[in-house]
């Protein structure tokens, strides 16, 4: 079993729609989880983070956090074109002073126009 | 503010060459991290400098040494490239248990 575990896609929306991206984590002593994109051939980007259970709500972003089922979501409204992309899912482990990110292997998600 | 940098961008080596890539970052950050992407994988850490003159061994540390030049800059070099070594790398720097910010990266090729 992988640390971190994302459905590679592609998940294909059409535009205006809600898009779902989860991600499911091992270490139950997880701390911090972030979401990043990646444009195909560029870095990743930091969309958001979060460390508490529940929704934490940027724009058009939105993070959901469920320690007890381990499991971290995205969810994008309002998809538009500009949002295909590959999206990572990130978790720093608990314990130890170190700021070391597990990262899934992305979702790749296409909005259709 | 530039960020993260890194240079090269593209770099083509043969079995056996030897080079170093660059990273420096401007945002006053603690730690910072060397990553390679590949295919099906995802990022695997490769080694990471929790502060200046520290180094520590991530995910995937062989056939790679680094060095923590000073705070700003964070070196990795390979001393015997294989094609195994083929990959998109990047560094990338943060706080120290905050958001990981990312270079451009370098496209290296190893024939």
């Amino acid at each position: 079993q992988k640390e971190v575990e994302q459905n590679s896609g592609p998940l294909s929306v059409p535009e205006g729609a809600i898009a779902s991206l989860n991600c499911t984590y091992s270490d139950r002593g997880s701390q911090s989880f972030f979401w990043y994109r990646q444009y195909s051939g560029k870095s990743p980007e930091l969309i958001m983070f979060i460390y508490s259970n529940g929704d934490k709500e940027d724009g058009r972003f939105t993070a959901q956090l469920n320690k007890a089922s381990q499991y971290v979501s995205l969810l994008i409204r309002d998809s538009q074109p500009s949002d295909s992309a590959t999206y990572l899912c990130a978790v720093r482990r608990g314990g130890g002073a170190t700021n070391k990110l597990i990262f899934g292997t992305g979702t790749l998600l296409a909005v259709q126009p | 503010n530039a960020g993260v940098t890194q240079t090269p961008k593209f770099q083509v080596l043969k079995t056996g060459q030897s080079m170093t890539l660059q990273c420096a970052q401007d945002m006053n950050h603690n730690s910072m991290y060397w990553y390679r992407q590949d295919p099906g994988m995802g990022l695997r850490l490769i080694y990471y400098s929790a502060s200046e003159g520290t180094t520590d061994k991530g995910e995937v540390p062989n056939g790679y040494n680094v060095s923590r030049l000073n705070k700003r800059e964070f070196s990795l070099r390979l001393e015997s490239a294989a094609p195994s070594q083929t990959s998109v790398y990047f560094c990338a720097s943060s706080r120290q248990y905050n958001e990981q910010f990312f270079g451009p990266g370098t496209r290296l090729t190893v024939l």
